[in-house]
């Protein structure tokens, strides 16, 4: 619909597991984020990819992981994930020189 | 650093009157501005943007928004409120000077409109 998808759009996962969110997209974007959505609080920024490179990691625990293989993908790898960080995980893209981001549909987190 | 308040956590309007929801900021330099629309389990949605120029800037949907620079605010706006336009409402701001930094929103505002 936007032109950003990602996959899974629901994910259960217990603690001791590995799992891969997917970001795809397909504008012709230069930078890729990541972003997480909890109930109750801001969109909280976690990582920033330009001309697949990382720019930013804000302070996110290294159970995160991110991968920017080429412009238009974009991982968040898991494991040994805590139930606090059960939430909505957002991609977004946008030219490095644009201005407004595009957003995926999410992918819904559930850590048990 | 950048920063951005939403200070509503919820606004109510009845369909058919005007609506407001309120965003001020905190850039350093010259502000790229925004606003955007979640539905329940959805994406972010763009809406519209301020980036220089005419301070009233429209968007989809029929909203608008007004930038005030001696405020600091970006206030989004509608004359006449739908049901459909229920949602939640999130401002965002990036600075002028640091192209491919990424959106910083502020904490998003629940827009609820009585039929």
């Amino acid at each position: 619909e936007t032109g950003v998808t990602q996959t899974p759009r629901h994910l259960v996962m217990g603690m001791t597991n590995k799992k891969s969110l997917k970001c795809e997209q397909h504008l012709g974007h230069n930078a890729m984020y990541w972003y997480k959505q909890s109930a109750k609080k801001p969109l909280e920024l976690m990582f920033v990819y330009s001309l697949e490179e990382r720019v930013e990691n804000n302070s996110v625990p290294s159970r995160f992981s991110p991968e920017c293989p080429n412009s238009s993908h974009l991982f968040l790898h898991l494991h040994t994930l805590q139930p606090e960080d059960s939430a909505l995980y957002l991609c977004a893209s946008s030219q490095v020189s644009g201005t407004e981001a595009f957003f995926g549909q999410g992918t819904r987190l559930t850590v048990v | 650093a950048q920063s951005v308040a939403q200070p509503e956590d919820q606004v109510n309007v009845a369909e058919g009157n005007p609506l407001t929801v309120k965003c001020t900021y905190s850039v350093s330099g010259n502000p790229y501005l925004f606003w955007y629309v979640q539905y329940p389990n959805r994406g972010l949605q763009f809406l519209l943007k301020y980036i220089t120029g005419d301070n009233l800037v429209k968007g989809s949907y029929g909203f608008e928004a007004e930038f005030n620079k001696s405020q600091t605010s970006f206030h989004l706006k509608k004359p006449s409120a739908l049901v459909s336009d229920s949602a939640l409402y999130f401002c965002a701001v990036r600075d002028f000077n640091q192209a491919g930094t990424a959106l910083i929103f502020g904490k998003g505002t629940t827009l609820s409109v009585s039929s």
